[in-house]
């Protein structure tokens, strides 16, 4: 079955340490996202990418970085930097700028211990 | 700047009707979407309207005024299994989405 897999689904990162959450698609969308969740926000985009071997800032794109070599993966990482992490990553992909076949991974829950 | 607004939270019976309301301030405007995400899972999609009017898609139904800046998501004869978050999102001129803080909907038998 196609569909966008995260992995994994809980990850916890300690003080200076960096994290990469994964994300692997096999729909042959060429548009893949990241997303964070917070209890009572909608949705911020942190990075796009239409396209290998490009990507571009969303919103909240400061303390994460992420690298498109591949169609099928985009994977995110959250860096000391980014001083608040705790949230639920989700991924997401899409056939270009069709919005209304955006398909989302089942999500990783990110803690600080 | 650029808003979604929906109430937080909803509480409808089992078999009922409920409407969820939504509103929105995007610069331009490409489309209204409407996601359900259960607890702790991805969002799926509902629904998109980009043109006035009511869309149906068996018990969940979406409308749109564009004048008004509003929209709703009608589900009908609801079941336990809707039990829920219900996102709105606003696609704006640049072909970005802007997300409301979704509205979590509880169902009681």
């Amino acid at each position: 079955d196609g569909g966008i897999t995260q992995s994994p689904k809980y990850l916890f990162r300690k003080e200076g340490q960096n994290v990469t959450l994964s994300c692997e698609q096999n729909l042959n969308h060429d548009a893949m996202y990241w997303y964070r969740q917070d209890p009572g926000q909608g949705l911020r985009l942190i990075y796009y990418s239409q396209i290998v071997n490009d990507f571009q800032k969303g919103d909240i794109a400061e303390g994460y970085s992420v690298s498109r070599e591949k169609k099928e993966s985009f994977p995110l990482t959250v860096t000391s930097a980014q001083k608040n992490p705790t949230a639920f990553y989700l991924c997401a992909s899409s056939i270009g700028q069709e919005f209304e076949k955006l398909f989302f991974g089942s999500g990783t829950q990110l803690s600080v211990l | 700047g650029q808003n979604i607004d929906q109430p937080t939270e909803m509480t409808a019976t089992e078999g009922a009707i409920v409407q969820i309301n939504c509103t929105y301030q995007t610069s331009g405007f490409n489309g209204l979407f409407w996601y359900q995400q259960h607890a702790g899972e991805a969002p799926t999609f509902l629904s998109y309207n980009v043109l006035d009017g009511l869309e149906e898609k068996g018990r969940f139904s979406s409308f749109l005024s564009r004048s008004k800046g509003y929209s709703y998501l009608l589900l009908k004869e609801l079941q336990m299994k809707d039990s829920a978050s219900y996102l709105c999102a606003g696609l704006d001129s640049n072909y970005q989405l802007i997300w409301g803080a979704g509205t979590k909907l509880i169902i009681k038998p």
